[in-house]
């Protein structure tokens, strides 16, 4: 059974700093692995989605990368800002179907101004 | 918005009750998700639909019914629940490629739902 693992639960930065959010997985049989963003009492936005043959993927100020042989995942978050205050969940389709997917949960970011 | 519509936001409801949720996808996907996301724990799947057939049951118990008349629409029919049930309840769709891989899925805002 896939679990995955998000490291650390919180996280709470100055403005401005970059930072690493961590994720494992016990499972390197994966499709893919997706993070995601999710705002307060809503639902979670997609920010990248890595499939099993790429190493990383980029959008503006965010970079996620994929080890699937050590079974890593790490999201850089680039010169932070208030507006990336939000809980990043990372998730992985489980060995048991592709479209069976178990999430992390999460890491809770506060970028202070 | 993400093309992902769920009714209602917010929902109150007695262990007695019965009621529905809704999502509705406006992205022409062929696979629909109901995930269900309790306080301090993991989003769990409950329910994947693919071109309108239930494909995936994730052990839930039989007090939540799902129904998928069609690939833009998705309920989650609730009967006797119990409190332990409140959570963040949501939808989601993708365009399922049969593990060709770069499936991302799109989420609704999810009902908030309190069982009392």
């Amino acid at each position: 059974k896939q679990e995955v693992t998000q490291i650390p639960a919180a996280l709470s930065v100055p403005e401005g700093e970059n930072l690493v959010l961590n994720c494992s997985f016990t499972d390197s049989a994966i499709y893919n692995l997706q993070w995601f963003r999710q705002d307060p009492g809503k639902g979670l936005t997609s920010l990248l989605l890595i499939q099993s043959s790429q190493r990383e993927q980029t959008s503006g100020r965010l970079n996620a990368s994929l080890d699937k042989s050590s079974g890593r995942s790490t999201l850089y978050i680039a010169a932070s800002q208030p507006g990336d205050s939000a809980t990043y969940l990372c998730a992985v389709p489980s060995s048991g179907g592709y479209q069976k997917v178990t999430f992390g949960t999460g890491t809770k970011l506060q970028v202070i101004p | 918005e993400t093309g992902v519509t769920q009714t209602p936001r917010h929902l109150v409801m007695g262990m007695t009750n019965k009621k529905s949720l809704k999502c509705e996808q406006h992205l022409g996907h062929n696979a629909m998700y109901w995930y269900k996301q309790s306080a301090k724990k993991p989003l769990e799947l409950m329910f994947v639909y693919n071109f309108k057939e239930q494909t995936e049951n994730n052990s839930v118990p039989s007090r939540f019914s799902p129904e998928c008349p069609n690939s833009s629409h998705l309920f989650l029919h609730l009967h006797t629940l119990q409190p332990e049930d409140s959570a963040l309840y949501l939808c989601a769709s993708s365009q399922a490629n049969g593990g060709a891989g770069g499936e991302t899925q799109y989420f609704g805002p999810g009902t908030r739902l309190l069982v009392l």
